[in-house]
């Protein structure tokens, strides 16, 4: 069975503090993880994949298979940033989806 | 190029009810995937179609199932509504080409309540 777990609901932060959102992931095979990130107002887009290895608008994710984690890291945060932030993992032959419960991120001026 | 288009916005249905929502793909996208988001919660797959055939099945009841028509478009039908099933639910289209990875697109979401 596929589980990811997002720990944090909320995490607040001050501009220009670093920021680090926490994804523990459980799977048997070899997974494709994501970050996909909602503003307010506006719909669920892709932020990264572990496959792409890309900074997207800062942000860095490490797929660490030893600890099944893929943390996203930020060095500074921006108010901009404020938002919900899903982990998700894509596994078994076909697009199934499978998403964490998600964390609020809440940069402070 | 459209973006995915949700249909309705917002409905309201009555316990052991019927639904139909309504979901218009992406330009060019040949799969779509519905989700129920329950509040507080992450998106839950329910199904996904491929080419008008169903190509997985999250753990929802048989009284969930859907529809791809030719042009892409996608209809998730829900029999004999519970109190549980008010959620936000999503479809996400994506094309499908033979890569390993295909991006899904979201839609804006329909937010079903059932009272």
């Amino acid at each position: 069975a596929q589980r990811v777990t997002q720990p944090e609901k909320l995490l607040s932060v001050f501009k220009g503090a670093p920021v680090e959102l926490k994804c523990n992931y459980s799977y048997s095979g070899s997974p494709e993880l994501f970050w996909y990130v909602q503003y307010s107002r506006q719909r669920l887009q892709l932020l990264l994949r572990h496959i792409s290895r890309e900074s997207i608008k800062g942000f860095t994710a490490d797929l660490n298979k030893g600890e099944t984690s893929f943390h996203l890291k930020k060095p500074f945060a921006q108010e901009e940033d404020s938002a919900m932030y899903y982990c998700a993992l894509m596994a078994g032959g076909y697009q199934k989806v499978t998403f964490g419960t998600g964390t609020k991120l809440q940069v402070i001026p | 190029e459209t973006g995915v288009t949700q249909s309705p916005t917002h409905l309201i249905k009555t316990r052991g009810q019927q639904v139909t929502l309504r979901c218009s793909s992406q330009s060019g996208h040949n799969t779509v995937s519905w989700y129920q988001q329950a509040l507080g919660q992450g998106p839950q797959f329910i199904f996904q179609y491929y080419r008008e055939e169903e190509n997985g099945r999250g753990n929802f009841p048989p009284r969930f199932s859907g529809l791809q028509f030719p042009n892409y478009s996608s209809e998730l039908n829900v029999n004999a509504l519970e109190l549980d099933d008010s959620a936000l639910y999503l479809c996400a289209s994506s094309l499908v080409s033979g890569r390993l990875f295909n991006e899904q697109f979201f839609g804006p979401g329909t937010r079903l309540t059932v009272l």
